[in-house]
């Protein structure tokens, strides 16, 4: 089946880097996408990547390796506020209409 | 900005009685979903439609139904709410990639007793 797979848990120290890791077993998608979600909110998009390689947006990088089935969010100057959880998601290529398939997701705890 | 809205932050309901989510969004969407999120389980999509009166079936279906009259709203319905509905439920829409990214509503937190 197709599944994407993530760490349940990271925690990390403010003002450090950390990585978030998602690999997928599905056959073949249009992208990989991120979305971060504080307690009690909804999920806001973060990043995307149609493409292998990576792609920054200020202090959230995301990287796609199509070739490893593997991926990752890397989020640089923690601050508190990046305490959430993380999601990746696929659409994958066989999809008729928009079914993205989403990551269980990683919750992120952040340390002063 | 893509703006999807969501009738009801909080809900409280009681077993057997008939639930209305409603969702709306402004930007002449065709595609709109919902799903469904719990501790553990991550998001389950329920049902999605991707033009008006279309609708097709998600992963979780069983319990529910839905309603697209107008392409900027997009209503779930519980028949017959049952404890295990308690959940968030969140509306989505595509974002900017197109149909693989979505945008979220803020969400609805129902409880059924």
């Amino acid at each position: 089946g197709q599944s994407l797979e993530q760490p349940s848990e990271v925690t990390a120290v403010e003002g450090a880097i950390v990585q978030i890791n998602c690999t997928y077993q599905t056959s073949g998608f249009y992208g990989l996408s991120w979305y971060q979600q504080h307690d009690g909110g909804a999920p806001t998009f973060l990043s995307y990547n149609a493409l292998d390689g990576l792609e920054e947006t200020g202090r959230f990088s995301s990287f796609l390796s199509r070739s490893d089935s593997y991926g990752y969010l890397l989020l640089q100057e923690l601050q508190m506020k990046d305490s959430a959880s993380y999601f990746c998601a696929v659409l994958p290529g066989y999809s008729s209409a928009s079914k993205i398939i989403f990551g269980s997701g990683t919750r992120l705890s952040i340390r002063p | 900005d893509v703006k999807v809205t969501q009738s009801s932050r909080y809900l409280v309901k009681r077993t057997g009685e008939k639930v209305f989510l409603e969702c709306v969004q402004d930007m002449d969407h065709e595609n709109m979903f919902w799903y469904r999120q719990d501790p553990g389980l991550g998001l389950r999509l329920i049902y999605f439609s991707y033009d008006v009166k279309m609708k097709e079936k998600g992963d979780i279906p069983e319990g529910y139904s839905v309603s697209r009259e107008k392409k900027e709203r997009f209503s779930l319905i519980l028949e017959s709410a049952s404890t295990n509905q308690t959940s968030m439920y969140l509306c989505a829409t595509p974002g900017l990639s197109g149909t693989d990214t979505q945008y979220f509503g803020p969400g609805t937190r129902l409880t059924v007793l």
